[in-house]
C-alpha cells in the first residue's frame, strides 16, 4: 500500500459523457502527477502540481481534459465529452524529495 | 519517440533462475532510473534505482547495472520465484522529477 488513493477503481461511460477521477496522495508529499497508461505501453506522463500549482501539461492533454489540485491536498482529472480513445488505465503518483514516485492503483476507464 | 526502450516484450525463466531485464535509453541528459513492478489491475510499485554517479546498486535479490557508455541498463533477478511474475518498467528522470517509462517487459517465473 502506497497510500496513495484513487477512486473510483472502474469506470465505464457511454461516448460523450463526462467523468472525474479523485486522488487523495500522502500528505506530507508535496508533487502530485497524472499518468496515462495503456495496454502494452507504459505510462505516459499527463501533468503534474507542486502544491495546488499545475507546474505542466503534457501535450497529451486535449482541451478536453482538466486536473485541479485545491489547497494543495486531493487533486481530480475530468474528461469531458470522452472518446473511446480516452479508455485507458489513469495513474495518480505522489513524490516527495526524491526522485522515486508511489502510485495508486488507478482508475480503470472504459468508454463504450 | 521513444527515449525509453524495453526490446524484449516478455521474458520466461524458470523458478530459482536469473532474470535479466533489459533497458535502452537515448537521452544522454538523463541521470537517474527507476524500475518499477506491476501486477495487473494495480499500479506500478517502485523496485530499485540507480543514479548516474554508480554503476551498480543492489537490493536483496533485486541488482541494477548502469552502463553510461552505451545508455544501457539491465535489472537482475537471482534468484527468480514465481511471486516475481508481472510486467517490469524501466523510467528514467526527467526535469520536474516526471518519469519517462519504457513499455514493459512481462517477466514469467515458472515452478
Amino acid at each position: 500500500d502506497t497510500g496513495v488513493s484513487q477512486n473510483p477503481r472502474h469506470k465505464i461511460t457511454k461516448r460523450g459523457q463526462n467523468v472525474t477521477f479523485r486522488c487523495d496522495p500522502i500528505s506530507e508529499h508535496n508533487r502530485l502527477y497524472w499518468y496515462r497508461q495503456t495496454l502494452g505501453q507504459g505510462p505516459e506522463f499527463l501533468t503534474y502540481f507542486q502544491n495546488e500549482a499545475q507546474l505542466e501539461k503534457s501535450r497529451l492533454l486535449s482541451d478536453r481534459f482538466s486536473a485541479e489540485r485545491p489547497k494543495g491536498s486531493f487533486s481530480t482529472l475530468e474528461i469531458q465529452r470522452t472518446e473511446q480513445g480516452d479508455s485507458a488505465m489513469y495513474l495518480c503518483a505522489n513524490g516527495g524529495a526524491d526522485e522515486k514516485l508511489f502510485f495508486g492503483s488507478g482508475t480503470q476507464l472504459s468508454v463504450l | 519517440d521513444q527515449q525509453v526502450k524495453q526490446n524484449s516484450p516478455s521474458l520466461s525463466v524458470q523458478e530459482g533462475r536469473i532474470s535479466i531485464l533489459n533497458c535502452d535509453y537515448t537521452n544522454s541528459m538523463f541521470d537517474y532510473f527507476l524500475w518499477y513492478k506491476k501486477y495487473p489491475a494495480e499500479g506500478p510499485t517502485f523496485l530499485i534505482s540507480i543514479s548516474s554517479i554508480k554503476d551498480k546498486n543492489e537490493d536483496g535479490r533485486f541488482t541494477v547495472f548502469l552502463n553510461k557508455s552505451a545508455k544501457h541498463l539491465s535489472l537482475h533477478i537471482v534468484p527468480s520465484q514465481p511471486g516475481d511474475s508481472a510486467v517490469y518498467f524501466c523510467a528514467a528522470v526527467e526535469y520536474g522529477n516526471k518519469l519517462v517509462f519504457g513499455a514493459g517487459t512481462i517477466l514469467r517465473v515458472k515452478s
